[in-house]
């Protein structure tokens, strides 16, 4: 069975930082990318980043880049998130999400229960 | 970066009506295109990937096509179960870009 647990979630003040973590379980991790995508409420999901099955290359929504990373630990089947300068606008459920293998195969097909992510304004 | 539009932003049918959805790439994407389903207070379930292949467990009256930029979901008997909000997905290269979302009603 896929699983997959967020966990480091909470409620920061603007400018400070937060570690998102994602413990997966069920599937081969080294071989898949990993994206997190966030919900903000009554808004769609909104990609954020993801990271490539060897961890050599990393994508990002333009909003976060040079404040959020992404990262993974293969032996350890775990994502990551560094958040940093944390913004009102950042506040949503944070969700850890298998992405593509490759060729004609699922992607965006498990989801964990999500992170929450409070700043206030 | 790849945007993505979809259409509509809402739309009310009949039990049994066929439905589609639209979703427009703002650059060729071959095939990389996927639809998920979002009922509320749940996460988003994946009905279609590569435009057309449908995934595992998904009812056989969501169907996918299209490829480059103009791709459609279709819905082929519209059913109360299926009241939701339906997004595509771009996964062309490396970032995914989510479409605004089409809330379907009964």
């Amino acid at each position: 069975e896929v699983q997959l647990v967020e966990s480091g979630g909470g409620l920061v003040q603007p400018g400070d930082s937060l570690k998102l973590s994602c413990a997966t379980s069920g599937f081969t991790f080294s071989r898949h990318s990993m994206s997190w995508v966030r919900q903000a409420p009554g808004k769609g999901p909104e990609w954020v980043a993801d990271i490539i099955h060897d961890g050599s290359h990393e994508y990002y929504v333009d909003s976060v880049k040079g404040r959020f990373t992404i990262s993974r630990d293969n032996g350890k089947a775990s994502l990551y998130l560094q958040m940093n300068s944390l913004r009102a606008e950042d506040s949503a459920i944070y969700y850890c999400v298998k992405d593509w293998i490759g060729g004609s195969m699922p992607l965006f097909d498990y989801w964990g229960q999500g992170a929450r992510v409070t700043v206030p304004s | 970066d790849i945007q993505v539009t979809q259409s509509p932003s809402s739309l009310s049918a009949s039990v049994g009506d066929r439905v589609t959805i639209t979703c427009r790439a703002s650059q060729g994407i071959a095939q990389s295109l996927a639809w998920l389903q979002q009922k509320p207070g749940k996460v988003p379930n994946l009905l279609i990937y590569a435009a057309s292949t449908l995934q595992s467990g998904a009812p056989s009256r969501f169907s996918g096509s299209g490829s480059g930029t103009d791709f459609t979901l279709t819905i082929s008997s519209l059913q109360p179960e299926d009241v939701a909000t339906y997004y595509c997905l771009s996964y062309y290269g490396g970032p995914r870009t989510f479409g605004q979302g089409t809330k379907v009603e009964i």
